[in-house]
C-alpha cells in the first residue's frame, strides 16, 4: 500500500516540547492514531482523532489535523525522559478492512 | 486480568522448519490481527480476522498461514516458504473490526530469529 510518512528521529531536551509530524495517505481515513512503542514491547495507543476535528488535547498531548494537506502532528508538552520511545502514526484506509496502515515510526530521544 | 498474550517471547527457527506463534485474548474481541515489524520499518499487516472461522490476507501474507477456530485465539504459522522470517511479530485485537473508531490493542510481541 501507500506509505504513511514520518521523520525517523527527533531529539529534545527534557522539559522542552516535542512535535512529531506525519503525512497520511487516504483522505477518507476517518480516524487517525498515535501509538507509542517502548523498547522490546508492543504498541500502546496514546490518542486518536476523528477526521472532523482539527485539534484534540489530552493532558500533555496535543494532536493537530490538517485534512486538506493530510498532515497530522503530535505535540508532547514538558517532555520527560520516560517519553523516549518510538511513536507511530496510523490510519485505517477505506480499503483495508479496518486494519491499521502505519508509518515507519519516529524515534524520540529525550536528553537530560 | 484482561489483555492479549503472545508466546513465546523469543522463537528460533531452523531452515525449512514451520513454526507457530501463539496469540490469545480474553477481551471478548471479534477481530484479531497479525503485524510484522522490521527494524526501522513500520508495522505491516500479515493477516486479519473479523470473525471466527474467517480471515483475510494482508499486505504480506506470502509464507504465512493462520487459523481462527476460536474467538480468543489467532495463531500464526511461519512456513518454510517465508524466506526472511526474522522480525518482531505483533498481534492485536479490536472489538468488532467493523467500526472505524475501535481501538486496536496490542500484545507484547514475539521475536523470531533464524538459526
Amino acid at each position: 500500500g501507500e506509505d504513511v510518512e514520518q521523520s525517523l528521529f527527533l531529539s529534545v531536551r527534557e522539559g522542552d516540547s516535542s512535535v512529531i509530524n506525519c503525512t497520511y495517505t487516504d483522505s477518507s481515513s476517518t480516524y487517525l492514531y498515535w501509538y507509542k512503542q517502548e523498547p522490546g514491547a508492543g504498541l500502546q495507543l496514546l490518542t486518536y482523532i476523528f477526521s472532523n476535528m482539527d485539534m484534540k488535547q489530552d493532558q500533555r498531548l496535543t494532536v493537530l489535523l490538517n485534512k486538506k494537506d493530510k498532515h497530522l502532528s503530535l505535540r508532547i508538552a514538558d517532555t520527560q525522559t520516560g517519553d523516549s520511545a518510538i511513536y507511530f502514526c496510523a490510519e485505517i484506509p477505506s480499503h483495508s478492512g479496518y486494519a491499521l496502515n502505519f508509518g515507519k515510526g519516529t524515534s524520540l530521544l529525550v536528553t537530560p | 486480568d484482561g489483555g492479549i498474550t503472545q508466546s513465546p517471547k523469543y522463537l528460533f527457527r531452523k531452515e525449512g522448519q514451520n513454526v507457530t506463534l501463539s496469540c490469545e485474548q480474553n477481551l471478548n474481541h471479534d477481530a484479531m490481527y497479525w503485524y510484522r515489524q522490521d527494524p526501522g520499518q513500520g508495522l505491516r499487516l500479515i493477516y486479519y480476522s473479523q470473525i471466527v472461522n474467517d480471515f483475510q490476507k494482508g499486505d504480506i501474507a506470502e509464507g504465512y498461514s493462520v487459523s481462527r477456530e476460536k474467538k480468543e485465539s489467532f495463531p500464526l504459522t511461519v512456513t518454510s516458504a517465508q524466506k526472511n522470517p526474522t522480525a518482531f511479530y505483533l498481534c492485536a485485537s479490536s472489538s468488532s473490526g467493523t467500526a472505524l473508531q475501535e481501538t486496536q490493542y496490542f500484545g507484547p510481541g514475539t521475536r523470531l530469529l533464524v538459526l
